[in-house]
C-alpha cells in the first residue's frame, strides 16, 4: 500500500538539542509539506517543497530547517533556536502543488521537549 | 490572503442525531475547500472536497457539505451520526488560481454519545 511513514511516532528531547523528524512517501509524489498542530490552532505550514532540490518557507518557519534531495523523502530538523519545540508534527504529500490536488497526511510524530 | 473559521470548537451531539458542523472562508478571490477528519493520534484524511459544479459535495463515510458563495459558508453535514464519527474535523481553502497553499481553520471536536 501507497502512503506516507513518519518515524518515530514518539520523540523525546532535552531543551537544546537538534532533533530530526523523519517524513518518507512512496506515492510518487511531487509536494511534500510539514505542518505543525497545537491543541485549538489547527494546523501551521512550517515549510513545503514542490520538487527535489527546493523547497520554501511557510508560515512558521523560525527554528526549522529542511532537505529535499530525494523525491521521497522530506526530513525536518528542530533547532535548538525553536523556542516552543513541543508539538505534535504532520507530514503530508500531494500529487502536484497547489490548487485542487488533496493532501495525503503521515500519522505523525509527538514531540516533547523538556 | 485566504483564512477560515471554524466558529464551533466542539460539537456534542447524540448518537444517530444529525448534525451540522460550520465553516465559513474570506478570500479576495475564487477558492477551493475541502473538509478533512482526524481521529485519535492520526494524521487527516480527506472527506470530501469543492472544486466546482454543484454546490453539494457528497463525501466518504454520509457526509456532504454545501457550498455557499454568498454566504462564504462550507458547512458539513450528516444526517445521523454514529458513535465512529467522534474525530477532530478541520475545514480547508486554498486560491484555485496561482499559487497557493492549504490554510487551515482550528478544527472542530464532534463528540457522539451514545
Amino acid at each position: 500500500d501507497g502512503g506516507i511513514t513518519q518515524s518515530p511516532k514518539y520523540l523525546f528531547r532535552k531543551e537544546g538539542q537538534n532533533v530530526t523528524l523523519s517524513c518518507e512517501q512512496n506515492l510518487n509524489h511531487d509536494a511534500m509539506y510539514w505542518y505543525r498542530q497545537d491543541p485549538g490552532q489547527g494546523l501551521r505550514l512550517i515549510y513545503y517543497s514542490q520538487i527535489v532540490n527546493d523547497f520554501q518557507k511557510g508560515d512558521i518557519a523560525e527554528g526549522y530547517s529542511v532537505s529535499r534531495e530525494k523525491k521521497e523523502s522530506f526530513p525536518l530538523t528542530v533547532t535548538s533556536a525553536q523556542k516552543n519545540p513541543t508539538a505534535f508534527y504532520l507530514c503530508a504529500s500531494s500529487a502536484e502543488q497547489g490548487y485542487n490536488s488533496p493532501l495525503h497526511f503521515g500519522n505523525g510524530t509527538r514531540l516533547t521537549v523538556t | 490572503a485566504q483564512s477560515v473559521t471554524q466558529l464551533d470548537s466542539q460539537v456534542p451531539v447524540f448518537e444517530e442525531a444529525p448534525v451540522e458542523l460550520r465553516c465559513n472562508y474570506s478570500s479576495s478571490v475564487s477558492v477551493y475547500l475541502f473538509w478533512y477528519v482526524q481521529y485519535p493520534n492520526q494524521g487527516l484524511q480527506l472527506l470530501l472536497k469543492y472544486l466546482s459544479g454543484s454546490t453539494l459535495v457528497k463525501g466518504i463515510n454520509g457526509f456532504e457539505a454545501e457550498f455557499n458563495k454568498s454566504q462564504t459558508s462550507f458547512h458539513l453535514r450528516k444526517p445521523s451520526v454514529h458513535i465512529s464519527d467522534t474525530a477532530e474535523y478541520f475545514c480547508a481553502v486554498t486560491l484555485n488560481s496561482g499559487y497557493s497553499t492549504l490554510t487551515f481553520g482550528k478544527g472542530t471536536m464532534l463528540l457522539v454519545s451514545p
